[in-house]
């Protein structure tokens, strides 16, 4: 079992809709992180949450917007995607975003849009 | 941008034989990570190695690293099948707050 908690773990959403991903942690973790993955590609950084402040944001289109309401929890919400957003959604997180730090992955939402 | 580059990039062996695989990087870095990924899950950290050090072991798990020819090598000895899946290997630099490179990872099937 994972220690970072990502639900759902599918969603199908058409070009319109509006939905939100979750993550959740419970180590104690200040450094929260959204991936993207395609198949057979590496993930690919899109924010970085440090002390529950935005501190890295790869240049990702307004459809995505991030949150991040305390230490322990990191939303993703979605809006207007197009249907190459169809991807796996991973959350990370590690003690302080330091680069000395493993970081710990959750089992991901694997995203299709319709 | 990746700053890794894994090879091979599949590798087919049996169970009991050992896989070996490479990463290369192009920047300077102050450590390096392997990350193992079964088919559907999230990614699972298996060892970090600092820019000071030049081997270490966890369990079935050996890694070295050598910054003057900027590569680094996975070695799993006395594979199962458990361990088919795809390795990645990850570098962080002290300008790189929170940023991980990633290589385009390397795929394992282990066969019984």
């Amino acid at each position: 079992d994972t220690e970072v908690t990502q639900t759902p773990k599918h969603l199908v959403m058409g070009m319109t809709n509006k939905k939100s991903l979750k993550c959740e942690q419970h180590m104690g973790h200040r450094a929260m992180y959204w991936y993207k993955q395609k198949a057979k590609k590496p993930p690919e950084l899109m924010f970085v949450y440090s002390y529950e402040k935005l501190s890295i944001n790869e240049s990702v289109p307004s459809r995505f917007s991030p949150e991040c309401p305390n230490s322990s929890l990191l939303n993703l919400h979605l809006h207007a995607l197009q249907p190459e957003d169809s991807a796996l959604y991973l959350c990370a997180s590690s003690q302080d975003g330091h680069w000395d730090q493993p970081q710990h992955f959750g089992d991901g939402t694997r995203l299709s849009i319709l | 941008s990746q700053q890794g580059e894994e090879d091979p990039q599949a590798l087919s062996i049996q169970e009991g034989e050992n896989a070996t695989m490479n990463c290369s990087y192009k920047t300077s870095i102050n450590n390096l990570q392997w990350y193992r990924q079964n088919s559907g899950r999230g990614l699972v950290h298996l060892i970090l190695i600092r820019s000071n050090e030049r081997e270490k072991h966890s369990g079935r798990l050996r890694v070295t690293l050598d910054t003057s020819k900027k590569s680094s090598s996975l070695l799993i000895t006395a594979s199962r099948a458990a361990d088919t899946a795809s390795y990645f290997c990850a570098t962080g630099t002290t300008d790189s707050w929170g940023k991980l490179q990633f290589g385009a990872g390397t795929q394992v099937v282990v066969t019984p």
